[in-house]
């Protein structure tokens, strides 16, 4: 099956300063990768996702770009603030099984120091 | 904005008992999901369901868990006989249909004494 790997497990920035969060799956054949951001207890919130047809897509501060060819995509984020503190998952969605069952990565624990 | 909500968001049980976990989806989803995770640890899938049945199951879903839709609107998730290691967040979440986004609910702590 699909294996997601991510990188680093932990994160520490600036405020203002850049994140980047990297993964690398294993199927070819699977076709979308979203982002995950999850808060002390809470559960995952999509931030943004992207589809294999597609090399890079951003949304304000957040941006991701996938590398179809070396297998690999990552998150992008700028101008960092307290409140991105949190721990991120890469996923995608697994193409056996037919379900669309996502597989996430070990998640990135993010810390934003002011 | 609607959203996938999960009860109760802490459970403590004592090992051996039957749990049940429930979720209501948001209401126009179709495909419905369990995962599971472990503290500390990703998040894992468990099983899919749509159009009333199991679509896909993972091996951690043994025949000690089921899930069930019993109405229109709620998804529940039921183990059997409760294990030390099912202690874990158990997030539901939902998939619109011709679309791949899916929704998590806040999650259920489960604990396992």
């Amino acid at each position: 099956g699909e294996n997601v790997e991510q990188h680093p497990s932990t994160l520490s920035v600036q405020e203002g300063d850049s994140a980047v969060i990297k993964c690398t799956y294993s199927d070819s054949a699977s076709n979308y990768f979203p982002w995950y951001k999850q808060e002390l207890g809470k559960g995952p919130q999509l931030i943004i996702d992207i589809r294999s047809n597609v090399g890079e897509k951003k949304d304000q501060r957040i941006a991701v770009t996938l590398n179809k060819t070396a297998k690999h995509f990552s998150l992008h984020i700028t101008e960092t603030q307290p409140e991105d503190s949190a721990v991120y998952f890469c996923a995608v969605t697994d193409p056996q099984g037919g379900s669309e069952k996502l597989v996430f990565g070990k998640g990135t624990k993010l810390t934003v120091n002011p | 904005e609607p959203e996938v909500t999960q009860t109760p968001s802490h459970q403590v049980t004592q090992m051996g008992q039957e749990v049940i976990l429930r979720c209501v989806p948001i209401s126009n989803h179709l495909y419905f999901y369990w995962y599971r995770q472990i503290l500390g640890q990703k998040v894992e899938f468990l099983v899919s369901f749509y159009n009333n049945e199991i679509s896909e199951k993972s091996e951690i879903f043994d025949d000690q868990f089921s899930v069930e839709r019993p109405d229109g609107s709620n998804f529940t998730l039921k183990i059997r006989s409760t294990k030390l290691e099912d202690s874990a967040m158990y997030f539901c979440a939902s998939l619109r249909g011709g679309g791949n986004t899916q929704y998590f609910g806040p999650g259920t702590r489960l604990t396992v004494l």
